[in-house]
């Protein structure tokens, strides 16, 4: 496989429910990204791990913890979400985190809180 | 902090017209600009971007984007729309002080009749 790739595609999960989104990029990276995109709301960074450490949380509430266990695999751990976390959860890969760089996205994770 | 805006949440043109899509930023530095598409379901797709040098710059699929630093704008051309080109446009701007973290704008609707 190339690039970036989420699983799953598409997730729907109760309130009460444990969770997790994967993301694996193939681009030799060592910047992954969490994003959610919300309708009617512009792209939001979640969180920002470069060299596996996480060097930006983007005063992301708690029931949403990030993972990275290296550089090619990130994961977004789910529990007691509400319905208003209902969204496109986008990860994005870029070579080192640093300044001036492009960030490659995955097709997404559509996730549905009932 | 850096923000961007796109003014226009729709724009529907007809098929083989121009298109322009304006997106706005503020940053007290020079900025580095994205714009990406985003197709129904998928992730974003970089169109292109700019960090320094020629003002014009070139992406995929025909696009073009011009950095105005005197209007703080860098909106989007294409000469001639295609009917595949329906989607949705992100302007993205990042700053140099701030590792690789970008801020998105709300997003502009392509619609393109036949």
């Amino acid at each position: 496989e190339t690039g970036v790739t989420q699983t799953p595609r598409h997730l729907v999960m109760g309130m009460t429910n444990k969770k997790s989104l994967k993301c694996e990029q193939h681009l030799g990276h060592n910047a992954m990204y969490w994003y959610k995109q919300s309708a009617k709301k512009p792209l939001e960074l979640m969180f920002v791990y470069s060299l596996e450490e996480r060097v930006e949380n983007n005063s992301v509430p708690s029931r949403f913890s990030p993972e990275c266990p290296n550089s090619s695999h990130l994961f977004l751990h789910l529990h007691t979400l509400q319905p208003e976390d209902s969204a496109l959860y986008l990860c994005a890969s870029s070579p080192s985190g640093r300044g001036q760089e492009t960030q490659y996205f995955g097709p997404g994770t559509r996730l549905l809180v009932l | 902090a850096q923000s961007v805006t796109q003014p226009d949440i729709h724009i529907t043109v007809s098929e083989g017209a121009s298109l322009e899509l304006r997106c706005n930023y503020s940053y007290g530095a020079t900025p580095y600009l994205f714009w990406y598409v985003q197709s129904p379901g998928q992730g974003l797709q970089l169109l292109l971007k700019y960090f320094s040098g020629d003002t014009l710059v070139q992406g995929i699929k025909g696009f073009e984007a011009e950095f105005k630093r005197s209007q703080s704008s860098f909106n989007l051309r294409k000469p001639s729309v295609h009917w595949s080109d329906a989607a949705e446009y992100f302007c993205a701007v990042g700053a140099n002080n701030a590792g690789n973290m970008l801020t998105f704008g709300g997003g502009t609707r392509l619609m393109v009749k036949p």
